[in-house]
């Protein structure tokens, strides 16, 4: 089984500017959720998308949004870049059953790393 | 307050040793679940261990054990006979259950090194 892709692996922007990342998760996986990762700060939850709709939502300004397709596949978008959101972005995917146990665990893509100039 | 506290930025061990990475958490919810990921510098993240908040017993996972210390609410992962592909970044995780969304909260990780 194909494990989480994320596009593109590298980016390199300017301030003001948008940023568009993809993430298509494991096959049969509902849930996809997005990390900002930087040093020191470990990872922060940007949001959670199930069944195409935003079902959780971290502490981050309007200018991250997202969503999910109906094939499970979601995109990340960011506006007006600013130095500070330079950072490992990562998607993960799970089977989010409702049971509690190992099914709810996250399966990781590699990453996005962007760095704004 | 932080959901999860990892105080150890960086640890060193030899190689074949055991090494314990710390973790606690903060949570009112009865039900939750404890995950240890491990980070390569390749970036991706891959689970390594889970605790349920409602286990008796430990979880171990090959090498990895889960010290599951309820009452102190600690959670710390215990690597056994550490191999030099074990040096990254070791990141422990917790979801609520009962909270609505029930988010992963992640520490700030810890760098673990495998000294030859």
């Amino acid at each position: 089984k194909a494990g989480v892709t994320q596009t593109p692996r590298y980016l390199i922007k300017t301030r003001g500017q948008q940023v568009t990342l993809s993430c298509s998760p494991i096959s049969g996986h509902r849930s996809v959720s997005w990390y900002q990762q930087t040093p020191g700060q470990g990872l922060q939850f940007l949001f959670e998308y199930f069944s195409e709709t935003q079902r959780n939502k971290g502490n981050f300004p309007g200018r991250f949004s997202g969503r999910q397709f109906s094939n499970s596949r979601s995109e990340m978008n960011v506006s007006t870049l600013e130095l500070g959101d330079s950072a490992l972005y990562l998607c993960a995917s799970s089977l989010a059953n409702s049971t509690v146990g190992t099914n709810e665990k996250l399966f990781f893509g590699s990453g996005t790393q962007l760095s704004v100039l | 307050a932080q959901k999860i506290t990892q105080t150890q930025p960086g640890m060193f061990v030899q190689e074949k040793e055991a090494v314990t990475l710390d973790c606690t958490y903060d949570t009112s919810d009865p039900s939750y679940g404890l995950f240890w990921y491990k980070q390569p510098s390749s970036g991706e993240m891959i689970f390594l261990i889970y605790q349920g908040s409602y286990d008796q017993q430990n979880a171990t996972e090959g090498r990895y054990s889960l010290n599951f210390q309820k009452a102190r609410k600690s959670a710390n992962l215990v690597i056994s006979a550490s191999q030099l592909g074990d040096s990254a970044m070791y990141f422990c995780a917790m979801r609520e259950y009962q909270r609505p969304g029930n988010q992963f909260y992640f520490g700030t990780g810890t760098s673990l090194t495998v000294i030859p």
